[in-house]
């Protein structure tokens, strides 16, 4: 079974600092692998994803993520943070069985942005 | 513009009614999905229908039923069975096919009070 863990339920930077936000995953098959953004009392929106081929993923917003097979990672980052990426961020993964195709989502990692 | 509409946006109800929650999409997709997000926990799968007139359990459908008797459409039933339906419901859909990669498109949600 397929899992996502979000490290970091809380995140917080400054204007201008780098953002992480930390997602592993267990999968036993390759995985397609998520990060999408919640702003309040609204739908999710897609970032980024990853399916196959180049293992850098560059999104929306100067999104990135790199997908690290080996240590089963799917870390998002950012530059320099802006007051407007302040949302709640969600890794998802889900496997090529077309059988359900759901996705798994983490617990999710709120970011905060202090000016 | 395609995408997907969930209404109402807010939602009251009185302990003991059902209440449904409407989900359309004029995306052409086939799979669609309910979750069900509460605070600190991501999201958690309802209900899934791949096809019209077919449709599977998730992780907590218990108290919750639903129909699919149009493609477009995918209404939420939130009976009085279930115990503690406060929370934030969305809906999502996905295209058939591979390069879909299950890739998932949310509507906007629908914030159910109970009072």
């Amino acid at each position: 079974a397929q899992s996502v863990t979000q490290l970091g339920s809380h995140v917080s930077v400054s204007e201008g600092a780098l953002v992480l936000l930390r997602c592993n995953y267990s999968s036993s098959v390759p995985p397609y692998l998520f990060w999408y953004v919640q702003y309040p009392n609204q739908g999710l929106q897609l970032l980024l994803k990853y399916t196959t081929g180049a293992t850098l993923v560059k999104g929306i917003n100067g999104f990135e993520a790199e997908f690290k097979k080996s240590e089963t990672s799917f870390h998002l980052t950012k530059p320099s943070a802006h007051m407007s990426d302040a949302a709640e961020y969600f890794c998802a993964v889900s496997e090529a069985d077309m059988g359900r195709r759901a996705l798994t989502f983490g617990s999710g990692t709120r970011l905060q942005v202090q000016p | 513009d395609g995408g997907i509409t969930q209404s109402p946006k807010y939602l009251f109800r009185k302990e003991g009614q059902n209440v449904t929650l409407s989900c359309e999409q004029n995306l052409n997709h086939d799979a669609m999905y309910w979750y069900r997000q509460d605070p600190g926990q991501g999201l958690r799968l309802i209900y899934y229908s791949q096809i019209v007139n077919d449709f599977q359990k998730g992780d907590i459908a218990e108290g919750y039923s639903v129909s699919r008797e149009k493609k477009e459409s995918f209404p939420l039933t939130v009976t009085s069975a279930q115990k503690n339906p406060t929370a934030f419901y969305l809906c999502a859909s996905t295209p058939r096919g591979r390069g879909s990669y299950n890739e998932q498109f949310f509507g906007p949600g629908t914030r159910l009070t109970v009072l």
